[in-house]
């Protein structure tokens, strides 16, 4: 079945840093995927779509320069936190899809911790 | 907010037991579907029903949808305790795969 991978799963870092989340789909190619966050105990997120080869759409309230996000291949978007802050810390997940009516498959999640 | 209501939020019942979870959505929709979330990881897919479609099974799962009521029900039959978990329901509006969920609900299964 189509995987979803996304790396890292863990990330603990200093206020200030930037951190890259990786999403790739493993055995198909997507031309969309997509970035939620989940606080603990709550549901998910959207905060934006990630297009192959253009810009990302974002959802309202999220900051485009602070979440960071680029397609640059079918099968690979990343996230990038940047100068993150303890306000960031959070559950990160992508999803994606090989398309033709299947349901999206989502990566394991990273969870980021700014301390 | 987007989200959809799902009750209860939490539900503990036995091994064997039958669970049912509610999911309630706001806007028109293209399908809807059901995810289960084991704690710190990602989702998995359990069931997708379209908006022409009433009722869906897979395995011990059953999934109905009223549109007229903007509701849908997961209803679990002989629950184990590895069916703990939580459930999200999440609508796709224009069947572009962009979701959105519902708070979920927290379920579990004791031996």
């Amino acid at each position: 079945g189509a995987v979803v991978s996304q790396h890292p799963s863990w990330v603990i870092c200093k206020s200030g840093t930037s951190v890259k989340i990786e999403c790739r789909s493993l055995d198909f190619q997507a031309t969309t995927m997509f970035w939620y966050r989940q606080f603990p105990k709550q549901s998910l997120m959207l905060m934006a779509t990630s297009n192959e080869g253009s810009k990302a759409t974002y959802e309202q309230g999220v900051e485009k320069d602070k979440f960071l996000i680029n397609h640059a291949s079918l099968t690979l978007s990343t996230l990038t936190v940047t100068s993150a802050h303890p306000e960031d810390s959070s559950f990160y997940i992508c999803s994606a899809s090989p398309g033709g009516g299947q349901p999206q498959h989502f990566g394991d999640g990273t969870r980021l911790s700014i301390l | 907010s987007q989200q959809g209501e799902e009750d209860p939020q939490a539900l503990s019942i036995q091994e064997g037991e039958n669970a049912t979870m509610n999911c309630s959505y706001k806007t028109s929709i293209n399908n809807l579907q059901w995810y289960r979330q084991n704690s710190g990881r990602g989702l998995v897919h359990l069931i997708l029903i379209r908006s022409n479609e009433r009722e869906k099974h897979s395995g011990r799962l059953r999934v109905t949808l009223d549109t007229s009521k903007k509701s849908s029900s997961l209803l679990i039959t002989a629950s184990r305790a590895a069916d703990t978990a939580s459930y999200f329901c999440a609508t796709d509006k224009s069947n572009t795969g962009k979701l959105i969920f519902g708070q979920g609900t927290t379920l579990q299964v004791k031996p």
